[in-house]
């Protein structure tokens, strides 16, 4: 199964700024996901990562709010920009393998002050 | 519309065998998965099955299916302590390679 890394595990932030998490895979994926799971919540899409284009955003997220960038088919970065504290939420970056299984990195998690 | 239920709470001694259950609401879902996740731990996939079988058992984990119903559970045989945790269900429908429509968890507490 792939293995996913993600930078930084945790963090404070104060509001206004803006944090970018890195998601790392030991193999070439073709579909990378990240996902926003807010306290004591399930877990909802933010977005798909395209390799070479931009990201495809689900309802309720914008580019300006959540850049993401996939330069090659192993990484992605997530940047949450002028955050606030409604944006405290553990940030998981997913990616599918072989057409069926779903893996998720261990999370980042924020928190904004 | 896409909708999955989940029970909030169990407890359950440990060695006895503990069920989650799940509903869903999208007929044409083709995976449909059983997620772990541990106090400040990400989620980790612990068994998943496709639409058409009805029963899939890896070790002390057992998934039935019941798509007329649209009713998923997993068993656990003989609980442990290292079993707590939240468990979520998701599925995943033919159009959305990749989105996930999770349940809102399941949290399991396992005493002695």
């Amino acid at each position: 199964s792939a293995v996913i890394s993600q930078k930084p595990s945790r963090d404070i932030c104060q509001r206004g700024t803006s944090l970018t998490i890195q998601c790392q895979v030991d193999s070439q994926v073709t579909m990378m996901f990240w996902y926003r799971q807010q306290p004591g919540q399930s877990l909802t899409l933010i977005a798909t990562a395209n390799q070479g284009s931009e990201a495809t955003y689900e309802s309720g997220f914008v580019i300006d709010k959540f850049p993401i960038s996939r330069p090659n088919l192993t990484f992605s970065t997530l940047t949450v920009s002028n955050m606030s504290p409604e944006d405290s939420s553990i940030y998981l970056c997913s990616v599918v393998e072989g057409g069926e299984t779903q893996y998720f990195g261990p999370g980042t998690r924020l928190l904004v002050l | 519309g896409e909708d999955v239920e989940q029970s909030l709470f169990l407890s359950v001694r440990e060695g006895d065998s503990s069920v989650i259950n799940c509903t869903y609401t999208d007929s044409s879902s083709t995976y449909l998965y059983w997620y772990k996740q541990e106090p400040g731990a990400g989620l980790q996939l612990l068994t998943y099955i496709f639409s058409n079988m009805d029963m899939k058992q890896d070790q002390r984990l057992t998934v039935l299916l019941n798509k007329k119903d649209k009713h998923l559970s997993l068993r656990i045989a003989d609980t442990q302590t290292g079993d707590s945790a939240i468990y979520f269900c998701a599925e995943k429908t033919t159009d959305s390679w990749g989105k996930l429509q999770f349940g809102a968890g399941t949290q399991v507490v396992v005493t002695p």
